[in-house]
């Protein structure tokens, strides 16, 4: 079936180290969804990618789509503590409307 | 703000109850979901709603069953609960299939059966 999948599973970094989290669908997105999820918390939404190559900033955080609309990444420049959390990702293959989660990768930052 | 309350924080039950979680979201959403969020395997849809009385099965519908009679509130019925059912439940509604504006989460029911 249809998978997106997302490494690393866990990483855990110095405060102030970049980080990045990839996201790998099996299919062609028509869009690609990011979310995050703080410990003990319920996922929150950061910003959908519509078009192939689509580049997005929000703060320290740069979100990219891939040229061939399979993947996608999430680059955190110099980590804070709060960055703390699991992330999300979440596509929707082409043709379908249904938005399949990744696994998630859990992000530890030591002070 | 967009808000989805989810009756239970935390329930413990027993194998074999029927179970019911309720979520209720207050934006006049027209789509809801039930997802279920296990260590290692992501977040994975058991059922969504597109509409009032309207329900499509998920990837996991088995064991569970919906209810959609008013537009605001979605429940996950477990008919017969069992122990590999525990899991934290997360509720979802959104504007549209495919809203720009993401998912808008409840706080999760962690669910124990015992």
């Amino acid at each position: 079936g249809q998978q997106v999948m997302q490494i690393p599973q866990y990483q855990h970094v110095q405060e102030g180290e970049d980080f990045t989290t990839y996201c790998n669908s099996s299919t062609t997105l028509s869009n690609i969804q990011w979310y995050k999820q703080r410990p003990g918390g319920h996922p929150v939404f950061l910003i959908q990618l519509v078009k192939s190559g689509e580049v997005k900033k929000q703060k320290r955080l740069t979100f990219q789509f891939g040229e061939a609309k399979k993947n996608s990444s999430l680059h955190i420049t110099a980590t804070q503590t709060t960055d703390v959390g699991t992330y999300f990702c979440a596509g929707v293959p082409s043709g379908t409307y249904k938005y399949i989660f990744g696994t998630g990768t859990r992000l530890k930052v030591l002070a | 703000d967009v808000k989805v309350t989810q009756s239970s924080r935390y329930l413990v039950k027993r194998t074999g109850e029927k179970v019911f979680l309720e979520c209720v979201q207050d934006m006049d959403h027209e789509n809801m979901f039930w997802y279920r969020q296990d260590p290692g395997l992501g977040l994975r849809l058991i059922y969504f709603s597109y509409d009032v009385k309207m329900k499509e099965k998920g990837d996991i519908p088995e064991g569970y069953s919906v209810s959609r009679e008013k537009k605001e509130r979605f429940s996950l019925i477990l008919e017969s609960a069992s122990t590999n059912q525990t899991s934290m439940y997360l509720c979802a509604s959104s504007l549209s299939l495919g809203d720009f504006y993401g998912y808008t989460f409840g706080s999760g029911t962690r669910l124990t059966v015992v």
